[in-house]
Formats: C-alpha cells, sequence, structure tokens
C-alpha cells in the first residue's frame, strides 16, 4: 500500500530563514505528487503539483518543491520563511493509475517575527 | 466562483442522533471524496465517489455512510454519532483522478463534536 512520510512534526524558524520539509513515499510506479497548506482556521489550499516534466516545481508565494525519483522524495522548499507561512504543511501522493490521494500526517511550522 | 461548500460549518450532537454533512461543488467535478483530519493523524479519508452512484471506501469508513444522486452533492450521513467520531471534517472534489488535473479542491471544513 502507498504510504507518505513526512519527517518533521513540528519545525519553528525565525523570518527570513531557510525552510526545507522532507517528504518521502513508497510506490514504485508513476505518481503524481502535490503539497499543500493548510493556514490556521481554514481549508487546505494547493501550493505546488507535479505531474510530469521538469522535475523542479514552483508554486505559489514562493514555495518550491523537489521530485528526486531515486530517492522517492518531494521535498518542499523555500529560501526566506515569511511570518505569514505559519500553517500546516501536507504532502500527498497518488498513483497515477487512478487511486485515492495519501497524505502524510503534516507539518506544523512556526515562523516568529 | 468556483468552489466546494459544506454544511454545517459547527456541530455539537449526542451519540446516537443520526446527522448529515452536506458538501456540494460547482465545478462539475466527477471525483468527491471525504476525509477526516485529527491531531497528529493528518488527513484520512472515508469514502470516495468517482462519479454519481459510484462510491467506495476510503481507510476509514466504518461509521459513516455516503450517497451521490447527483453529481455536484455528496453528503456524509453518521447514522449512529459515537465520540470517536468527532473531528474535522473536510470535502474535496477534483475533475478526475490519477490525471493531469486531479487537484484537488477542499472545503471549508466542518467541526463535528460527539458528547
Amino acid at each position: 500500500a502507498q504510504s507518505v512520510s513526512q519527517h518533521n512534526h513540528h519545525v519553528i524558524l525565525s523570518e527570513a530563514a531557510s525552510l526545507e520539509l522532507g517528504c518521502n513515499y513508497s510506490y514504485g510506479g508513476t505518481v503524481n505528487l502535490f503539497w499543500y497548506v493548510q493556514y490556521p482556521g481554514q481549508h487546505l489550499q494547493l501550493l505546488l503539483k507535479y505531474f510530469s516534466g521538469d522535475p523542479l516545481v514552483k508554486g505559489i508565494k514562493g514555495f518550491e518543491a523537489e521530485f528526486i525519483k531515486s530517492k522517492f522524495s518531494f521535498n518542499l522548499r523555500k529560501p526566506s520563511v515569511q511570518w505569514s507561512d505559519t500553517a500546516e504543511y501536507f504532502c500527498a501522493v497518488n498513483a497515477k493509475a487512478g487511486t485515492a490521494l495519501i497524505f502524510g500526517k503534516g507539518t506544523t511550522l512556526s515562523v516568529s517575527s | 466562483e468556483a468552489q466546494v461548500t459544506q454544511n454545517p460549518r459547527y456541530l455539537i450532537t449526542v451519540t446516537g442522533k443520526k446527522l448529515t454533512v452536506t458538501c456540494s461543488q460547482n465545478m462539475n467535478h466527477e471525483y468527491m471524496s471525504w476525509y477526516r483530519q485529527d491531531p497528529g493523524l493528518g488527513l484520512r479519508q472515508i469514502y470516495y465517489s468517482m462519479n454519481v452512484e459510484v462510491t467506495d471506501k476510503g481507510d476509514v469508513p466504518e461509521g459513516y455512510k455516503v450517497s451521490r444522486k447527483e453529481k455536484r452533492n455528496f453528503p456524509l450521513i453518521l447514522e449512529s454519532p459515537s465520540p470517536n467520531q468527532t473531528s474535522l471534517y473536510f470535502c474535496a472534489s477534483s475533475l478526475s483522478l490519477g490525471g493531469r488535473y486531479n487537484e484537488q479542491f477542499f472545503g471549508p471544513g466542518t467541526r463535528l463534536t460527539v458528547l
């Protein structure tokens, strides 16, 4: 069965620090990969997704993620975080064969100003 | 405005009292899904629907029912709620599943408390 692992449960950073959130998945076939963000009290919103092509994907608000197939990873990065990036971040994967979207357990990011 | 709506947004009920949480999308999406979100567990899928009259169990279907009689609506039914169903529930929809246009759009969530 597919699974998604997010390495960090809670990350605390100061403004302007760089961010990298880890995500690994377990599925040997072709996958679609997503990062969603959930701001406090709000619903999930798509940050970025990888479907095919360039493994470096750019999303909204200055976020990017790199798909490394050999490592089954899809890590999220941002060069300089802002206080407004405080949120919970979810990595999600689904196989292109048309199975359900599987979410990681989430990483809470707290950014202090 | 393209959106997924859920009602109610907040609900406090008692054990055993049947309830329905509605979900509606206006994007003509084929795929719809229900998730519950619990601290430390992330989002877990309850049920999903590939199209009208086609539904299937997700990871945690026990205690829930769904129906998909119309493309736009996908209600979640708790026939006899129990306290362990206290959670934050999200409905989501996407144009398809597994294709390029499979980004899921989420509703605002329903916070359910079962006493």
